[in-house]
């Protein structure tokens, strides 16, 4: 099992703000990595997938880079609708894990 | 367009047997490359991945939850079936199936179904 550790849990920002989170893997993934982001009551949408091509439709504020063990996701410029919880996910193997999560909350 | 809709109960007993269809459209399961997963969500807790389905009928379950599950698929009607048996309050939760294409990570999810597990 590939475990992630993603930090943080949680992350108060202002609007315009540039946000980065975390996501570490217990051994390398090359770049199997995606990016979720969730908000409250809602099913998770993909951001970002292979680490760091954007989903079609997902603002170029929002990045992904990283490969092996250690990805970031970056948001650029945070927006209003950007407050929620974002989710990494491996997809190198089986069991296809998540990571724990990080809320991003208006500071 | 694709899209995914759970269905199933909405409240199930200690030790029964959960079974959560998924119906979709826009796309089939019987090309190449395609999958349609499960995960849940306990309330206010991190995703968890249990089970997916590909094209081929390829199975892939989570290790410490694949004593209880099953995942099967009808590609005449378009669904995804998953069954989990000897439900506990702690499979409460909000059940989703999602779109994987190329069998990787889930472009498209659908809306969910909450499970509440209750005596």
């Amino acid at each position: 099992v590939i475990w992630m550790t993603q930090s943080p849990s949680l992350l108060s920002a202002s609007t315009g703000d540039r946000v980065t989170i975390s996501c570490r893997m217990s051994q390398g993934i090359s770049s199997y990595l995606a990016w979720y982001q969730q908000k409250p009551g809602k099913a998770p949408e993909l951001l970002i997938y292979a680490a760091s091509t954007l989903q079609s439709g997902v603002p170029s504020r929002f990045s992904g880079s990283g490969s092996g063990t250690d990805f970031t996701l970056t948001i650029s410029c945070l927006q209003s609708e950007d407050f929620a919880t974002y989710y990494c996910q491996q997809y190198y193997s089986f069991p296809w894990t998540f990571g724990q999560g990080t809320k991003v909350e208006i500071k | 367009q694709i899209t995914l809709k759970e269905s199933g109960p909405t409240l199930v007993k200690p030790t029964q047997t959960l079974t959560l269809t998924c119906t979709f459209s826009g796309f089939s399961l019987s090309t190449s490359g395609v999958g349609v997963g499960w995960i849940r969500q306990p309330p206010g807790k991190a995703l968890e991945w249990l089970a997916l389905i590909y094209w081929d009928d390829d199975k892939r379950y989570s290790p410490s939850l694949k004593s209880r599950l099953t995942i099967t698929k009808d590609t005449s009607k378009n669904q995804v079936v998953l069954t989990m048996t000897n439900m506990d309050p702690v499979d409460t939760a909000t059940y989703y199936c999602a779109h994987s294409y190329p069998g990787s990570y889930f472009d498209l999810w659908g809306r969910g179904t909450l499970v509440t597990v209750s005596s």
